[in-house]
Formats: structure tokens, sequence, C-alpha cells
């Protein structure tokens, strides 16, 4: 089925360690993007993506890292996690107004659950 | 400075009310409004959205309305139901390249 899958589903990391979190989307969408939840939050830009080989930072960047090397991949970094980095992870893609009026409307994977101990 | 001001936080509604949710925005640049829809443990989904040359938008149960001059915008859920239970998030962006920006979430229960 067309949409974004995201790779793990759950993950408990120690501090320190590092990992990749994986999203791809087989919808051909130029912009990616990865936001973190938390209660009480709301959702918050971590990086984003207009097309492969472009990123930027979002509202909450600081210790995380994005590559986009394809149109399909935007994977997330932790460099050295922090229990401060525990929260549910979500990748999601758009289209960006090529569609038309609602061209501008996300397409969310279904997360991931990261605990950092 | 958070751009797009969602209230309320949390809304319990009786099965067969109506379930209504506002946000606000600064930024007169925003030119597309969505409103997504969050089951615990999936991710948010598009459920509605509007643009500003339009006052409403209804689609099925679901209706947005839409306030230029006021810098506002709401949702309108009639004749809840219990699977409407859900968090429903805000989000605003301007025409181009740049992130949707959105709502902090409002957790609605519909009780029977």
């Amino acid at each position: 089925n067309a949409g974004v899958t995201q790779t793990p589903k759950f993950q408990v990391l120690k501090t320190g360690q590092s990992m990749t979190l994986q999203c791809a989307q087989d919808m051909n969408h130029e912009y990616m993007s990865w936001y973190r939840q938390d209660p009480g939050m709301g959702l918050r830009l971590i990086h984003y993506s207009v097309g492969a080989g472009i990123t930027d930072q979002g509202e909450v960047p600081n210790g995380y890292n994005v590559s986009r090397s394809t149109t399909e991949d935007f994977p997330l970094r932790l460099l050295s996690a922090a229990p401060s980095q525990t929260s549910v992870y979500f990748c999601a893609s758009s289209d960006y107004g090529r569609q038309g009026a609602d061209g501008y409307g996300y397409t969310f994977g279904s997360g991931t659950r990261l605990t950092v101990v | 400075q958070q751009q797009v001001k969602q209230s309320p936080q949390s809304l319990i509604v009786q099965k067969g009310g109506i379930s209504i949710i506002n946000c606000a925005y600064e930024n007169t640049a925003f030119d597309y409004f969505p409103w997504y829809q969050q089951f615990p443990g999936k991710g948010p989904a598009l459920l509605i959205a509007i643009r500003p040359d339009v006052s409403e938008k209804k689609e099925g149960r679901f209706t947005i309305s839409f306030n230029k001059s006021a810098k506002q915008f709401s949702l309108h859920i009639m004749d809840s139901q219990p699977g409407d239970s859900a968090t429903y998030f805000c989000a605003a962006v301007s025409s181009g390249n740049t992130p949707l920006v959105f709502g902090k979430g409002t957790r609605l229960s519909v009780i029977a």
C-alpha cells in the first residue's frame, strides 16, 4: 500500500547511544519532514526536506541529524541519545501544491516510540 | 512564538452533540488551513482543509468555518459519535516550500 513507512515502531536506547530512525515513502513526494510529539506540546518540527539533497532545520533540531540522498528516504539520526529525546517520532511527506487545492496535505507514518533510559 | 493557537486542550461532548474546536493565527501569509485527526497509537491523518477564499467548507459531519478578518478558523463536528474520540490538530501554511505549523491539539472525548 502506498504511504509513509517508519521503522522501527518501538525502540529503547541507553543514554549516549546513537541510532537511525528510518522513513520511506512511495508516493514520489518532494517534501518530507520529521516531527516529535510530546504530551501537551503538540507536533514539533525537527527537520524537513524539500527535495533530494536539500534539508533544513525546524523548531527543535538539536541532537538530531538528517540527510536526503533519494526522494524516497529521509532518515533521522540521533547522535548521542538523551532522556529528553524520549518521545514519539513521526515522519510525514507531501506533494506540496502539485495536487491542487489539497496538495499541502501531509501523509504521516505510524510513528516510532522511542524511550531513552 | 506560537503561530497557531488552538483551544480547548480537551473537550468532552455527549453523543449526538456538536464539538467545536477553535484556532487563531497571526501570519497573514498563511493560505491553507488543514485539520488532522489522530487516534491513539496512529499518525495524524488529514481530515478536512480550507483556503481563505471561502468562509466555510463541509464534508459530511465535519465543517470548517473561516473568519479571515479575525484570523480565526474552527472545526465543527455535528452529531458527534464515540468513534470521533481522538486528538484533533489545526494547522496552517503559506504557499511555497514552508512547513506546516500545527496547533497543540485538542483531545476530544465523545461519551454516550
